[in-house]
């Protein structure tokens, strides 16, 4: 089964900052996604980024980007020039490409962005 | 385009009640998900289906039941309500093929009591 860790339960960083979050996977699969998500104080649930796992080329997304290393199993985020609209729960995800494609969640990071 | 809708948005339930969470998408979407949301934790997948009339369950099934008779609609119903089941739920929907983004509702803050 897969699993995904993200060890960092709680981080704070100074606004204009850059920041980095953890997060590792297990898996036998070849094929695969994986995402990162984020959870203001709202609830709603909003896509940040995603990597296909054939790819090399890390993602990026204008303030985030992954590092992106496939044998390590492992995909951080990092966010650059952080504002303090960054300030949410953030949830590292996997998906396998098969017939119900379901995404397993890790427990999330809470990022705080401190003025 | 409305998205994922999700009725209510909070409800407060006695044990052994139920209830029926609805979830509505505009999106002409096949994939539909349910999710809880434990405090502090990350979404645990309840329910999954791949198209109307096929249901399959996810990793935490138990005390639910779905049905997917149209696209648009997937309810997530709760037998004999528990105190177990507090929790957000979240309904998702995904277009399916090779577009793998999930479309998440705001969520149902559900309280057993």
């Amino acid at each position: 089964a897969q699993t995904v860790t993200q060890s960092q339960p709680e981080m704070s960083v100074q606004e204009a900052e850059t920041v980095t979050l953890s997060c590792t996977y297990d898996t036998s699969e070849n094929n695969y996604y994986l995402f990162w998500y984020k959870q203001p104080p709202s609830r709603q649930m909003i896509l940040v980024i995603r990597q296909e796992a054939y790819k090399q080329q890390n993602a990026t997304e204008n303030r985030f980007s992954v590092n992106f290393q496939k044998a390590a199993k492992s995909f951080s985020l990092k966010i650059s020039d952080s504002q303090l609209g960054d300030t949410a729960m953030y949830f590292c995800a996997f998906m396998k490409l098969n017939r119900d494609d379901k995404i397993i969640f890790g427990k999330g990071t809470r990022l705080h962005i401190l003025p | 385009n409305a998205g994922v809708t999700q009725t209510p948005k909070f409800r407060i339930l006695k044990i052994g009640q139920s209830m029926t969470l609805q979830c509505t998408q505009d999106m002409n979407h096949n994939y539909m998900y349910w999710y809880r949301q434990d405090p502090g934790m990350g979404l645990k997948l309840i329910y999954y289906s791949v198209g109307a009339g096929i249901t399959d369950k996810g990793e935490v099934p138990n005390g639910y039941n779905v049905s997917r008779s149209t696209t648009e609609d997937f309810p997530l119903r709760l037998e004999l309500a528990a105190p177990s089941q507090t929790s957000v739920y979240f309904c998702a929907s995904r277009q399916g093929a090779t577009l793998y983004e999930q479309y998440f509702g705001p969520g149902t803050r559900l309280t057993v009591t």
